[in-house]
């Protein structure tokens, strides 16, 4: 069974600093992605991953997986007010399975002044 | 217009009660998705469908029933609803194109059971 959990849950950061969320999970799996949920909204999609080293940058995130590791990283550069929400990784089964996506639990980011 | 739409946004039940949650796309995607999000839980896969005869159970499929009208319908039910139902329900789809099978949300039902 695949497992995904993302660390830390809640992130509390002040505007212009620089932080990283982990996503580990249990079992191989070559597409990740991250999503942004705004509260109150749906899931926008922000990156999809489909292989080892992929590195994908938008504004001020930049996402990157690591396959051997089971790892992705979703670093956050110079943060600012807008970019608090939560943040969701999800990795894709393979096999019979493929397309369904299991979620972390998602990281809620607050950034204050 | 949004790409994917789900009706009722927001539905107040009681215990016992039948409840039908719809998804309509107008993506043209053949694969839908019902998950179901929980504080703390992130979201959780209720069923899915790859095309209009293929039907399967996800993580947490027991209380729900689904059908798949058309290739852009997409509906979950609740035969008879209880209280640790109440819960954000979204809707998603997905295609294979570039091989990204990216997943794209609804806007969310709301349900409370009472």
């Amino acid at each position: 069974e695949l497992k995904v959990e993302q660390n830390p849950l809640f992130l509390s950061m002040q505007e212009g600093k620089n932080y990283t969320i982990y996503c580990n999970y249990s079992t191989t799996s070559d597409r990740l992605y991250w999503y942004r949920q705004d509260p109150g909204k749906s899931l926008e999609s922000l990156f999809v991953l489909l292989s080892n080293g992929a590195v994908k940058q938008e504004g001020r995130l930049m996402a990157s997986l690591d396959t051997k590791a089971r790892l992705s990283t979703l670093h956050i550069t110079a943060a600012v007010h807008d970019l608090s929400a939560t943040y969701f990784c999800a990795v894709a089964a393979g096999g019979t399975s493929y397309g369904k996506l299991t979620f972390g639990q998602g990281t809620i980011l607050t950034v204050h002044p | 217009d949004a790409d994917v739409t789900q009706t009722p946004r927001n539905r107040i039940t009681k215990t016992g009660k039948r409840i039908m949650l719809e998804c309509s796309q107008t993506k043209g995607h053949d694969r839908m998705y019902w998950y179901r999000q929980d504080p703390g839980l992130g979201l959780r896969l209720i069923y899915y469908s790859f095309d209009v005869k293929d039907i399967n159970k996800g993580e947490i499929s027991d209380g729900y029933s689904v059908s798949r009208q058309a290739q852009a319908k997409f509906s979950l039910s609740l035969e008879s609803a209880i209280p640790n139902q109440t819960a954000l329900y979204f809707c998603a789809t997905s295609d294979l194109a570039g091989g990204r099978h990216t997943q794209y949300f609804g806007p969310g039902t709301r349900l409370t059971v009472l």
